[in-house]
């Protein structure tokens, strides 16, 4: 089963500065099935990027995911106070389909 | 786009079962996978299988196998996962999920997960 392990576990940071948030997985992971998705409070998840690199429609571009192998990132380039969430990496591909245990952004 | 709708709220005792419904519009049903994800209060996304619609065909997260049963009525565009002999652990809230395909600008199939029903709480207490 291959673990993923996100890091910080929680990042506060103020408007307008730029996060990075990592995804280490425990063995390689390719790239087309590697998600990120944000999740705010009392909300269902979000998909963000896909792929480890595509956003997905409606998605603004301050969102930027990255990396391959075992080693992925999500970058917000310009923290909105919106953007305080949950956020989680995901594997899609053969079972088990795994997240992350979550970064928490704090605005 | 697409819309996944659940029920609000099951209320449950230890070792009874519980058979949430997840019912799917604004897409054809039977060509994305349906995914079942639970989350407890204040904790992470535990993935629990996946169903394919268009056979009824299901993958079951190990943790789960032996108690959880995934199915679809195609008839009502339906999906269902039953969590049999349910302990207090077991209460969370439980998202149905559409799994889709995008394709980056070079053509690349990337997978996620990008419609999610609202969840139903399912509290399994005594």
């Amino acid at each position: 089963e291959i673990v993923l392990t996100q890091s910080p576990d929680t990042l506060s940071l103020s408007p307008g500065e730029r996060a990075t948030l990592s995804c280490r997985a425990s063995q390689s992971v390719d790239s087309n099935q590697l998600a990120w998705y944000q999740q705010k409070p009392g909300q269902a998840p979000r998909l963000l990027i896909c792929g480890a690199s595509t956003r997905v429609p409606g998605i603004p571009d301050r969102f930027s995911g990255g990396g391959s192998g075992t080693d992925f990132s999500l970058t917000i380039s310009r923290l909105e106070p919106e953007d305080s969430a949950v956020y989680y990496c995901h594997r899609y591909g053969p079972s088990p389909r795994t997240f992350g245990q979550g970064t928490k952004v704090e605005i | 786009q697409g819309q996944l709708v659940q029920p609000g709220v099951e209320v449950k005792k230890p070792g009874a079962s519980v058979k949430v419904s997840c019912k799917a519009s604004g897409y054809p049903f039977t060509t994305y996978d349906i995914n079942w994800v639970r989350q407890a209060t204040g904790q992470g996304l535990e993935w629990m299988g996946w169903m394919n619609p268009n056979n009824g065909g299901a993958v079951y997260e190990k943790t789960f196998q032996g108690r959880v049963t995934m199915t679809r009525d195609t008839s009502t565009n339906t999906a269902y996962m039953e969590l049999s002999s349910l302990r207090s652990e077991d209460t969370a809230t439980y998202y149905c999920v559409r799994g889709a395909i995008y394709f980056s600008g070079s053509g690349t199939r990337n997978y996620g997960m990008d419609v999610w029903g609202q969840g139903t709480t399912v509290t399994v207490s005594s």
